[in-house]
């Protein structure tokens, strides 16, 4: 079966330090890959997609980037937060973009 | 633009009470999806609708999807304290540029 591991869980980062955010998945090959905020436990915004290594797509231009080193590998990155930064963070994965989404269980990001 | 209107925004109940919940747009999508969130946690799949005026059950929950494709509904029976959430529709648009739109959300709670 497939599963999704997105880590940390939560972290608090001063302004103006880098982040960096990992998911990975398992049990399934050459996944569209994606990075979601969500505010305050309401709406998903999407910040990035990837349909192949190297290959990403900026729904929203920001202070973040997004990169697919490997098949099964996401990761989220900033050079330097910004206290708007903070929120809940989801990587998600699906087949195709006509199909689902799975989701990983968050970060909470609290910039201070 | 928020393409998907979710409403009601907040909802709280007893248990044992009944429920709908709606999404609600302008525009005609390929096919519907409804996930349910918990605190701290992934967005997870209940339950996607394709064909115009379709109904699926899922035990105590029933979505239809309308005729014309552009909203759907979610009726919960006798409602149940594990049923509190944040229930969130998303639709997949149609044309040459597919996306998956999300609704802000209706949060439900369901007091024992």
């Amino acid at each position: 079966s497939q599963t999704i591991h997105q880590w940390p869980a939560t972290l608090v980062q001063p302004v103006g330090s880098p982040l960096s955010l990992e998911c990975t998945v398992e049990g399934t090959s050459n996944p569209n890959l994606y990075w979601y905020r969500q505010a305050a436990g309401r709406g998903l915004q999407l910040l990035f997609y990837s349909v192949g290594i190297g290959q990403i797509s900026s729904e929203v231009p920001q202070n973040l980037s997004a990169s697919r080193p490997q098949d099964r590998q996401f990761i989220l990155s900033s050079k330097k937060l910004l206290l708007s930064d903070s929120g809940f963070y989801l990587c998600a994965w699906s087949s195709s973009f006509r199909t689902p989404l799975h989701f990983g269980n968050g970060t909470r990001l609290t910039v201070t | 633009t928020q393409l998907l209107e979710q409403s009601p925004q907040f909802l709280s109940i007893q248990e044992g009470e009944n429920l709908t919940v709606y999404c609600n747009s302008s525009s005609v999508f390929s096919s519907l999806q409804w996930y349910r969130q918990e605190p701290g946690e992934g967005p997870v799949l209940l339950v996607t609708v394709v064909t115009g005026g379709e109904v699926k059950k899922l035990k105590r929950l029933t979505f239809q999807f309308g005729d014309a494709r552009k909203d759907s509904s979610l009726h919960i029976t006798a409602a149940q304290p594990g049923d509190t959430g944040l229930y969130l529709c998303a639709g997949l648009t149609q044309g040459g540029s597919e996306k998956l739109v999300f609704g802000k959300g209706t949060k439900l709670t369901v007091n024992p």
